[in-house]
This record gives structure tokens, sequence and C-alpha cells, in this order.
């Protein structure tokens, strides 16, 4: 059973350019938790969708940023015209509909953006 | 407003010592802690999970030990070897229910 999947691993972007994170969950699941990683820093909570509902979507910044998960195919996080300070490691996590504890969240690999 | 953080940014131990990493939260509602371990490049990976009715935990070489008087938890990793240098983050839940609050992490170097 193949873990969550995300790409591209790393994406380099020029600033006003748009990023597309894709992220396919773990075989069953219908949560996804977007999260972001600035160097040095812990993980920091965007949005968790299911499918085809933004379910909290707190940790998002109001602009130039939006998600989704469709009922077919990945989850995407879309980052409009970006700027120096999106530059971060982005994390997906996935957890099952019916999870044993509410937290039972697994993690992708996660995308690096870079933003020049 | 909520958080959970960890007390050292950094730790240095020999192969075949103790570590003991630490952590405090400020939600005293909060009912579950979970410790994950990242090594560099990758995601973060599940180490051990504790609820808040209990005060101690055991997995395989970690121990989790609950505080709730003090608001604070430890991961205990017994005879630490090269493998378990990584960053290690304590995280629990938000007020809403919804996602993890993660601290900022202690980094483990393990010196041979």
């Amino acid at each position: 059973n193949a873990g969550v999947m995300q790409n591209p691993r790393h994406l380099v972007r020029r600033r006003g350019q748009e990023a597309r994170l894709r992220c396919s969950p773990m075989k069953g699941h219908s949560h996804v938790y977007w999260y972001r990683q600035l160097p040095e820093e812990g993980l920091k909570f965007m949005v968790y969708l299911q499918k085809e509902n933004i379910i909290d979507e707190s940790g998002m910044p109001k602009e130039r940023f939006s998600a989704e998960f469709p009922k077919e195919g990945p989850s995407i996080l879309r980052i409009q015209q970006v700027v120096r300070g999106d530059s971060a490691a982005y994390f997906c996590a996935s957890s099952p509909p019916t999870a044993a504890e509410p937290y039972e969240q697994y993690f992708g690999p996660g995308t690096r953006l870079t933003v020049t | 407003g909520e958080s959970v953080g960890l007390h050292l940014p950094t730790l240095s131990v020999q192969e075949g010592d103790n570590s003991i990493i630490n952590c405090a939260y400020s939600n005293s509602a909060s009912d579950y802690f979970i410790w994950y371990k990242q090594e560099s490049g990758k995601g973060p990976q599940f180490i051990i999970d504790i609820r808040s009715n209990m005060d101690k935990r055991q997995g395989q070489r970690v121990t989790v030990l609950l505080n709730k008087t003090v608001k604070h938890l430890s991961l205990q990793i017994a005879a630490t070897q090269p493998g378990d240098s990584a960053v290690y983050f304590c995280a629990g839940p938000n007020q809403a229910g919804t996602a993890l609050i993660f601290g900022k992490g202690t980094t483990l170097s393990v010196s041979s």
C-alpha cells in the first residue's frame, strides 16, 4: 500500500508565477490536510479537506492561496502570484474516514517550493 | 491562543545514551498528543502518541510521559542510535479538532 504521494518534490517558480502542488492520499483515505513548514520551524496547518469539501481553511492565507480535493484525482494546493515569502516545504497528510484516532494523519514527503 | 512548544532546539548525545526531549503545551483541555520524527528531506513520521487519561506510554525504545499538572510531556529514547538523529516534534490537536499544532522541534544529534 503506497503512502501519501506528493509531486513535484521540488518546485522553482519566479515571483508572480503560479505554483500547483499535488497530493494523492493513501488508498482508502478521504481526508487531506495541508501544512507549511518554514526553515527551522514546525509545521503550520493550512487547510483540511474531504472529498469535494473544504472543512477548515483557517490556516490558509485569504489571498492567492486555494485548495481543492475533487471527487476524482489528487488534492491540489494552488498559490497564485508567488512571492519570496512563499518559499517553504509544503506537506500533505491524509487520514481514513473512520480513523481510530481523530488525528491519525500520515504525511507525504513534501514539496519544496523555492521562489526566485 | 493554544500552543505546543519544545524547550530546547538542539540536543547532542553519545550513541548508547538515553535521550529526553521535552515539550510544553498551553491548552489544559488538550486530550491527545503525538510525537513525530522528521529526517532531513522527509515528511514527519509517527513515533508514539498518548491520551490525557494516561501518564505514560511505552513503545519500542521510546517512552512518552505526560504531566497534566504542569502541562508538560517528554519523549525518552533509550540506547540512542545514530539512526535516531532527526528533528523531533510534539503535536496536539487544535481547538476545533480539525488539525494538529506542532512545536518548533528539537534537533537530536547522535555521535558515535
